[in-house]
């Protein structure tokens, strides 16, 4: 079955823990992008990469960190939370750009206290 | 700032009736424009797109239409039904100056009356 997949899908953490959300495809796809979402905000793309370690900024990249080293994995990292990064985190890939549907992963609720 | 602006934060439709959701964007450079749809608990899903080279698409019961020059774009579900209550969120991305990132709306959160 084509899918994207994050784990954990819930974590509480602490503000300074470094913590890594994992996120993987199995379609060969790509584009991958994360994003967060919040009340009023809608969805704010955080990182995108074109293809393996092919990685861009979105619009509200800091405090965060992303690698590709395979095509098929592309972790985010936060080295540092801050009650700020408190959100609902999507990852998603397309096919090679962000014109192709992009097929979303099922979220990770993070809360930093 | 947001560069795609959803102004209408929700949407009440009775069932059978049209849905119109709108979209406004502020970078004149956005020339692929898409809509996705979100259930609660759930990733968002693909609903349908549009080139700046074109100004309608339809697929089925969803129809987008987009002004270049007002940058606008509106999304017609007709007829509307329970199963579309859900969050719509526009995004649209400038492909052609090389910038694949996608920026979206604050989302219209869709309820359908039957």
């Amino acid at each position: 079955e084509a899918q994207v997949t994050q784990n954990p899908r819930y974590l509480i953490t602490v503000t300074g823990k470094k913590l890594t959300v994992t996120c993987s495809q199995n379609m060969n796809h790509e584009y991958m992008s994360w994003y967060r979402q919040d009340p009023g905000l809608g969805l704010r793309q955080i990182y995108y990469s074109m293809n393996v370690e092919v990685t861009d900024k979105g619009d509200v990249p800091e405090g965060y960190k992303v690698s590709r080293k395979e095509k098929r994995n592309f972790p985010l990292i936060l080295e540092s939370p801050s009650p700020n990064q408190t959100s609902l985190y999507f990852c998603a890939s397309s096919l090679s750009n962000p014109t192709y549907e992009q097929y979303f992963g099922p979220g990770t609720r993070l809360t930093v206290t | 700032d947001q560069q795609v602006k959803q102004n209408s934060p929700s949407l009440s439709v009775q069932e059978g009736r049209i849905s119109i959701l709108n979209c406004d964007y502020t970078n004149s450079m956005f020339d692929y424009f898409l809509w996705y749809k979100k259930y609660p608990a759930e990733g968002p899903t693909f609903l349908i797109s549009i080139s700046s080279i074109k100004d309608k698409n339809e697929d089925g019961r969803f129809t987008v239409f987009l002004n270049k020059s007002a940058k606008h774009l509106s999304l017609h579900i007709v007829p509307s039904q329970p199963g579309d209550s859900a969050v719509y969120f526009c995004a649209a991305s400038a492909i052609a100056s090389n910038d694949y990132k996608l920026s979206f709306g604050a989302g219209t959160t869709v309820t359908v009356r039957a």
